[in-house]
């Protein structure tokens, strides 16, 4: 048990459409990080959100964005979702940027 | 060439056998994950280290940052070791979320 709760765990959405996906960290955690994992594959650096503020990004284009908010939860919003989006999406949560990573179970995005 | 790689692939042991799963990596790093990922996709953080030796349970962790190597080892193995373990590891610069992963260990431990 982490503390990191993903939600939905499984989502299907058809191409073209937009998703929304939930992630409630550890109270006190101010950081939380996404990832995207394609099957077979290690996961890729979405971004970092810092106090409600992305402050690290990885290569995925601008339809990839976030939230985080006040009460340690934050969200990833994906627009105009192509097949090649379907993976396993995970959050991570810290205490601070420089401290141990605690992950959610993921939520694994089919698009069709 | 990956900037992180891992050794073996895969891996099948024994119960009770002693396991060593090996992580390389090439570039300039703040810290070094050891992660264990379960069939239906969730992560564990198993270790954080930047030098030195960590232990916990069965599981110990080392790392040697002149030859920007770790090594993860399982002592007295069991079924419920069976898992894939990555690697990752937090640039020196920048972002530390910004993990770069390996592709994973698959263990499988029978009876």
């Amino acid at each position: 048990e982490t503390g990191v709760t993903q939600s939905p765990t499984h989502l299907i959405k058809t191409r073209g459409q937009q998703v929304t996906l939930r992630c409630s960290s550890q109270s006190g955690h101010n950081t939380v990080s996404w990832y995207q994992q394609a099957l077979g594959q290690g996961p890729q650096f979405i971004f970092q959100y810092y106090r409600e503020e992305e402050n690290g990004r990885g290569n995925f284009p601008p339809r990839f964005s976030g939230l985080q908010f006040p009460n340690y939860s934050s969200e990833l919003n994906v627009n105009a979702l192509e097949l090649d989006d379907s993976a396993l999406y995970l959050c991570a949560s810290r205490r601070d940027p420089n401290t141990e990573a605690f992950f959610g179970q993921g939520t694994r995005l089919t698009v069709v | 060439k990956n900037e992180v790689e891992q050794s073996p692939q895969n891996l099948t042991a024994q119960e009770g056998e002693f396991i060593t799963i090996n992580c390389s990596y090439s570039v300039g790093i703040s810290a070094l994950h050891w992660l264990q990922q379960h069939p239906g996709g969730g992560i564990v953080s198993l270790f954080m280290l930047s030098s030195g030796k960590k232990k916990h349970g069965r599981l110990i962790a080392t790392i040697n940052i002149q030859e920007k190597h770790s090594s993860l080892h399982i002592t007295a193995s069991h079924p419920r070791d069976s898992a894939v373990y990555i690697c990752a590891v937090a640039p020196n610069t920048g972002t530390a979320s910004k993990l770069t992963f390996g592709t994973g260990t698959r263990l499988q431990v029978t009876l």
